[in-house]
């Protein structure tokens, strides 16, 4: 079973239109992440939970946004979707111990027009 | 700063023959390191860490700390081993972030 879900799994959206994308996770663990993958890229950390606190890498840009209501879920909003925040969003979860196993949802693959 | 180096984008190897995917990492304290395989159509997800020392899939890494690599090795490659392998890293305390490298596709030839 699915251990962390993204929904949508394909998110079309048009250039300005807000979007939000969601995260569970059935682990209750502390630590979550977001991150962006355009093709052929590596997977750049956009933010990341431990529990309740926030850290927002510094390249992030101002336009994204997250909240994590509670340990089981996460969002990211992208506030003014431009043609440049097309790609694939990954968010993981992982205990907060060392040297623990981060695990992926299938990603969200964003289309913007 | 964490940083990680996957040097090669693209690597072809025959069946049977050896891999090895090279990882280099910069960080200033101890590290954590992971590899990290996505398969055709499926989710990331995590294939060995340094910590471990144990062998998955008969993929061995190695953390050299004088070298600051840790690359992932198979003596005899298979072809259901093509993926996409990223190398990652994290630091040692609670809060610090997973970062990777830019990852290499495997690809074993029949």
């Amino acid at each position: 079973d699915a251990m962390v879900i993204q929904n949508p799994r394909y998110q079309v959206t048009q250039f300005g239109k807000p979007v939000t994308l969601s995260c569970s996770q059935t682990l209750n663990h502390n630590v979550m992440y977001w991150y962006q993958q355009k093709s052929s890229q590596a997977p750049k950390l956009l933010f990341h939970y431990y529990d309740k606190d926030f850290n927002n890498e510094a390249d992030t840009p101002d336009n994204f946004q997250s909240r994590r209501p509670n340990t089981s879920f996460c969002f990211l909003d992208i506030r003014s979707p431009g043609l440049g925040d097309t790609a694939m969003y990954l968010c993981a979860a992982r205990t907060g111990g060392m040297n623990t196993e981060a695990f992926f949802g299938q990603g969200t693959r964003l289309t913007v027009v | 700063a964490q940083r990680v180096t996957q040097p090669e984008k693209l690597l072809s190897v025959f069946k049977g023959a050896p891999v090895e995917l090279k990882c280099n990492y910069s960080y200033s304290g101890s590290p954590e390191l992971f590899w990290y395989v996505q398969y055709s159509r499926q989710r990331l997800q995590l294939l060995l860490r340094h910590i471990s020392r144990e062998s998955i899939k008969g993929f061995t890494a190695d953390l050299n700390k004088g070298e600051t690599s840790f690359h992932l090795k198979k003596p005899f490659a298979q072809e259901e081993d093509s993926a996409m392998y990223y190398c990652a890293l994290r630091g040692f305390s609670g809060n610090t972030p997973l970062v990777f490298g830019k990852g290499t596709r495997l690809s074993v030839i029949a």
